[in-house]
């Protein structure tokens, strides 16, 4: 069966740090993939986009990479801020899937100071 | 230029009746997406219309629920009948999708709060 998996539990860290997110998935095949951030009360509010051909893809303190051969992508926040605290959220399209997105759960990021 | 509108941003209906979804596209969007999001879950995709038109229906259940995107106004999405288990957030979604251009970014509204007692 199809699954996207993220880290269930949130994660901690402290300010200054680097966090890193992770993005499993399994029978997809998908063209494009993003990252968003989600507020409690919010919408989700896009971040990134990376292709399948494409290793590695940046935006001033976010990172994003794509391994498609171990059907995983990281996100990654450099020197983190309390104001990066939110749940961010995988979502894969699918080549010819009409632009619809399937999104993973989401992963919970806390930063303390 | 004002965001993805959605309203009301907190609905509370007695099972059995009816929920109206409002969604008003950024401007210049002709793609309306929609999502739900049931508690401690991800969000799920619905339907995808443009302008007079359902392109994707395959995530819709197959009863009860049905959505349009007139000429003229905001996407609705409607649901009859409502269940315990349609209490979930709703999300609605747009896009320019330029012609020719094989994805493009979602932007999000604030989703409505649909609470069924």
């Amino acid at each position: 069966s199809q699954k996207i998996e993220q880290n269930s539990e949130a994660l901690n860290i402290q300010e200054g740090k680097t966090a890193t997110l992770t993005c499993n998935y399994t029978n997809y095949s998908p063209a494009y993939l993003q990252w968003y951030r989600q507020d409690p009360g919010r919408g989700p509010v896009f971040l990134l986009l990376i292709r399948e051909n494409e290793k590695e893809k940046r935006k001033e303190r976010l990172k994003v990479t794509f391994d498609t051969t171990l059907k995983q992508s990281l996100f990654h926040i450099t020197a983190s801020q309390p104001a990066d605290s939110a749940t961010y959220l995988c979502a894969l399209e699918i080549a010819g899937g009409g632009n619809k997105l399937t999104f993973g759960t989401g992963t919970q990021l806390k930063v303390e100071l | 230029n004002a965001g993805v509108m959605q309203n009301p941003r907190h609905l509370v209906r007695r099972r059995g009746q009816e929920a109206r979804l409002r969604c008003s596209p950024m401007k210049g969007h002709s793609h309306v997406y929609w999502y739900r999001q049931l508690p401690e879950e991800g969000l799920k995709f619905m339907v995808y219309l443009q302008k007079e038109n359902i392109i994707d229906e395959s995530g819709m259940p197959k009863e009860r629920f049905s959505a349009e995107f007139p000429k003229e106004g905001p996407s609705i999405l409607r649901i009859q009948q409502v269940v315990r288990g349609d209490s979930a957030a709703y999300f609605c979604a747009s896009s320019p999708l330029t012609s020719g251009a094989s994805t493009d970014t979602q932007y999000f509204g604030p989703g409505t709060r649909l609470t069924v007692l």
